[in-house]
């Protein structure tokens, strides 16, 4: 059963970076059928996309964050990791991880880690 | 405002039958196949439906999908207290190249 659990600084302050790692457990992160990805949902809000990540390094990135975002991975720890730069209030949200399928004309979600709030403030 | 249009809120009584909406373009759902996410309260969202109609393993057949043009639908029979979530669809978008998420439906079973 692949599980993803995500970790990191639950508090940010303004202009600074936050940082999120997502542990991955009973897949190997180098598995080339699936990307790892991230998602995020703002208080009240709908989900919105952030990006991902290939096993073999290729990354994707929502445009409106372009900027600002990285994601990384590490598979000597089986996990990937999210960087947004010069955070503020409206980057508070639930971040999620999660494994990534995709085809030629389809990309999902499966799973999906419990996801952690991160709240920008000062 | 999101790039999929659904409907904020749709409500029905136990073991009837209710359809949720899913509205996009010719980016995204008319040439992209359409997935459908269950986010519980306090829980991971689910992956429902993937491929417009798809169920993966484990997911009730009281669920199904269907798609048409640019507009999809998630339909829930025999509603039970417990399918009371949010539901979202999402579709890749050609225009925007990268996942479009609908602005979400809560499901309210009377």
């Amino acid at each position: 059963q692949v599980q993803l659990q995500e970790s990191g600084s639950g508090l940010v302050k303004p202009s600074q970076t936050l940082s999120l790692t997502c542990a991955v457990s009973g897949a190997s992160i180098s598995d080339g059928a699936y990307s790892w990805g991230w998602i995020r949902q703002p208080p009240g809000k709908g989900l919105e996309w952030i990006g991902y990540i290939s096993h073999s390094g290729r990354t994707k990135y929502i445009r409106s964050l372009q900027s600002r975002v990285t994601i990384s991975i590490d598979r000597s720890k089986n996990q990937f990791s999210l960087k947004l730069t010069s955070v503020t209030a409206a980057d508070t949200a639930v971040y999620y991880c999660a494994r990534v399928g995709s085809s030629a004309y389809s990309t999902w979600f499966d799973p999906w880690g419990q996801g952690t709030l991160v709240t920008v403030s000062s | 405002q999101s790039v999929l249009t659904q409907p904020p809120s749709v409500s029905e009584a136990p073991r009837q039958r209710v359809t949720i909406s899913c509205s996009g373009s010719s980016s995204n759902i008319e040439n992209n196949a359409v997935n459908w996410y269950q986010h519980l309260p306090g829980k991971a969202p689910k992956l429902l439906i993937y491929y417009d109609s798809l169920l993966p393993s484990g997911v009730s057949d009281r669920f199904s999908a269907s798609k048409s043009g640019t507009s999809a639908s998630l339909a829930i029979s025999g509603l039970q207290s417990v399918d009371e979530a949010d539901y979202y669809c999402a579709a890749w978008d050609d225009s925007l190249n990268g996942v479009v998420f609908g602005g979400g439906t809560k499901l309210t079973v009377l």
